[in-house]
């Protein structure tokens, strides 16, 4: 009975390069979900997967951010050029949509990024 | 534009008070709203969901309400205990959408 989890737990990275971060749904959880969250803030969405496609990626800033979920389970989030006004923790989360319009989201612990 | 506006200063109360934090929405119409909890370091912690159409939830020692017409939910915990200090986060969900809008949450300190 595993929650989300992520990893890594932590990343401290140099301006200009390239991250990627992981998460782990609850298994048979079909819908996907990647905040961000800047110190003092409430998590702000990124995108939403359902299945392996991503139904909502209207929340990513820009084109050097593209997440994947190739097999409807994990779920990478890719970084490109990283800028410092990147740092942050980025939080997974996923639900189970079975139906109904209840969407309790579970999350994981969540990776804090540094770009230096 | 859309605004979801929570207590920002710190909520300090007595052990055993009840404490209430508010949440106040605006240019939204959502479907539901939903309560977490955040301790320091992780993730958001599901509490409590209502829904457009429910004025109030409760669940032990927590109870929520939702007025449409003020746009605004209201957070109780009752009995409060040292345990209970965290963050509390609001979050919107607008119908036929499936992410959260959160606040910036508020962050209750209980002391003994």
């Amino acid at each position: 009975g595993a929650g989300v989890s992520q990893t890594p737990s932590n990343k401290v990275t140099e301006k200009g390069k390239y991250v990627e971060l992981r998460c782990d749904p609850i298994s048979g959880h079909t819908a996907l979900y990647w905040y961000r969250q800047s110190l003092g803030q409430g998590p702000e969405f990124l995108i939403y997967f359902q299945g392996t496609g991503a139904a909502d990626d209207s929340g990513l800033p820009n084109d050097r951010f593209f997440a994947v979920r190739p097999e409807g389970s994990v779920s990478t989030l890719k970084i490109q050029r990283t800028e410092r006004g990147d740092s942050a923790v980025y939080l997974c989360a996923s639900s189970s949509i079975a139906g109904t319009d209840y969407n309790e989201q579970f999350f994981g612990p969540g990776t804090r990024l540094t770009v230096l | 534009s859309q605004k979801i506006e929570q207590n920002s200063e710190a909520l300090n109360i007595q052990e055993g008070k009840t404490a209430t934090l508010t949440c106040n929405y605006t240019n939204y119409s959502p479907a539901y709203l939903q309560w977490y909890r955040q301790d320091p370091g992780r993730g958001p912690v599901f509490l409590l969901l209502i829904r457009e159409n429910e004025k109030e939830k409760r669940k032990e020692r927590l109870k929520v309400t939702f007025d449409t017409t003020l746009k605004q939910s209201l957070f109780h915990i009752t009995a409060s205990q040292p345990a209970d200090s965290a963050t509390y986060l609001c979050a919107l969900v607008r119908g036929g959408y499936n992410k959260l809008i959160f606040g910036a949450g508020t962050r209750l300190a209980v002391h003994p």
